[in-house]
């Protein structure tokens, strides 16, 4: 079936830094992925669209320079949490919707700690 | 919030009972859908139910939509200690899926 890769599955990092986190599809192409962000015992909150080969599309509330997307091929984004701060931590998730299947396939997940 | 709402908050049952979940969502869509969520994991995708179906059945899940009402329940029939897991709605309207508050499903053996 279809699957979406996600790494890191774990990061912590200082206060300030930035951290970069991977969505690939192993098995079908992507012209579109999502990133959502997840606080614990909460729902999922869409981020942005992040669209192969054009800018991303951010929800209302997100920071485009703090949460930096691109999609440079058609089977990988990246999410790039830049200047990051403890507020930051949360686990983020990312999807994609293979063609030929009807719900959306997500990634394992990236936990970041931000300390 | 862009976010529907789902209820009970938190569900406790035995092994071997039914667990109803329902889902509340605020705009036209195309389909709802129903996720599970493991512990710290991702989502899984378990159904999809058009605009235009009332009810659909998948293995032990029955789903059922109320346009009208905007409404949407999840039944698991002869649940198991595995079935133990968070689950979520997910209303898809101009391709981007907005999620339910979610329901934390406890199967006790």
């Amino acid at each position: 079936g279809a699957v979406v890769s996600q790494h890191p599955s774990r990061v912590i990092c200082k206060s300030g830094t930035s951290v970069k986190i991977e969505c690939r599809s192993l098995d079908f192409q992507a012209t579109t992925m999502f990133w959502y962000r997840q606080f614990p015992k909460q729902s999922l909150m869409l981020m942005a669209t992040s669209n192969e080969g054009s800018k991303a599309t951010y929800e209302q509330g997100v920071e485009k320079d703090k949460f930096l997307i691109n999609h440079a091929s058609l089977t990988l984004s990246t999410l790039t949490v830049t200047s990051a701060h403890p507020e930051d931590s949360s686990f983020y998730i990312c999807s994609a919707r293979p063609v030929s299947v009807y719900g959306y396939t997500f990634g394992s997940g990236t936990r970041l700690t931000v300390v | 919030s862009q976010q529907g709402e789902e209820d009970p908050q938190a569900l406790s049952i035995q092994e071997g009972e039914n667990a109803t979940m329902n889902c509340s969502y605020k705009t036209s869509i195309n389909n709802l859908q129903w996720y599970r969520q493991n512990s710290g994991r991702g989502l899984v995708h378990l159904i999809l139910i058009r605009s235009n179906e009332r009810e659909k059945h998948s293995g032990r899940l029955r789903v059922t939509l109320d346009t009208s009402k905007k409404s949407s329940s999840l039944l698991i029939t002869a649940s198991r200690a595995a079935d133990t897991a968070s689950y979520f709605c997910a209303s898809e309207g101009g391709n981007k899926l907005v999620f339910g508050a979610g329901t934390i499903l406890r199967v006790k053996s």
